[in-house]
């Protein structure tokens, strides 16, 4: 199964960018990378998916090199409604990407 | 649309009771999903199902039993409640299931086991 690593916790400020970097070794070739937003007493609501180099949408832009081994989420310029668990997830390819696997996320705390 | 929605949002059951979580999408989606999730932990999978009369296991499937009759549900039954499972439960539903698909996730029921 096609694992992800990603940092517990973060903390920013208002105004900053923010990079949440996802490390996945075990992607394999038809794997895309999805992102997802869960705010508290919420379900996750997705942000952004890309399977290779550079993907931006009105929310965010996702940066994946070339072995698609790890991928950045960057959030520009960032507010307090930003604070949230963002979770970073691989399809598995064995079972078609039915078997989503979750992580622990990373929770960002953005502070005024 | 309503999206996935997901009854009850609250429920206290005592050890050994039984219920059933309901589920239901009304975006004639293929898969659907049960989650739960721990306080401050991720989601873990309970079970699947790629579409009406097809249901798999996820990574916790043990004491929740499934069944898809029609596309719109995909309930949650929980035989035998234990305080292991306490936690908050997502349905969810993508088109068919894909790495590529987005989820929609329901708001949750929050269940606690006495």
């Amino acid at each position: 199964l096609a694992k992800t690593t990603q940092p517990i916790s973060m903390d920013s400020y208002e105004g900053q960018e923010v990079n949440i970097t996802c490390s996945h070794n075990n992607i394999a070739t038809n794997d895309y990378i999805t992102w997802y937003q869960q705010f508290p007493s919420q379900g996750p609501r997705f942000i952004i998916q890309g399977y290779k180099t550079k993907v931006t949408n009105e929310v965010a832009s996702l940066f994946i090199p070339a072995d698609r081994k790890s991928s950045t989420l960057s959030l520009p310029r960032v507010s307090l409604s930003d604070t949230a668990v963002y979770y970073c997830l691989v399809g598995d390819a064995n079972t078609g990407g039915f078997k989503t696997i979750f992580g622990a996320g990373t929770r960002l705390f953005v502070k005024a | 649309n309503a999206g996935v929605t997901q009854t009850p949002k609250f429920q206290v059951l005592k050890t050994g009771q039984s219920m059933t979580l309901q589920c239901a999408q009304d975006m004639n989606h293929e898969y659907m999903s049960w989650y739960r999730q721990d306080p401050g932990m991720g989601l873990r999978l309970i079970h699947y199902s790629v579409g009406a009369g097809i249901t798999d296991q996820g990574e916790v499937p043990n004491g929740y039993n499934v069944s898809r009759s029609t596309t719109e549900d995909f309930p949650l039954r929980l035989l035998s409640a234990a305080p292991s499972q306490t936690s908050v439960y997502f349905c969810a539903s993508s088109f068919s299931g894909g790495s590529t698909d987005t989820q929609y996730f329901g708001p949750g029921t929050r269940l606690t086991v006495l």
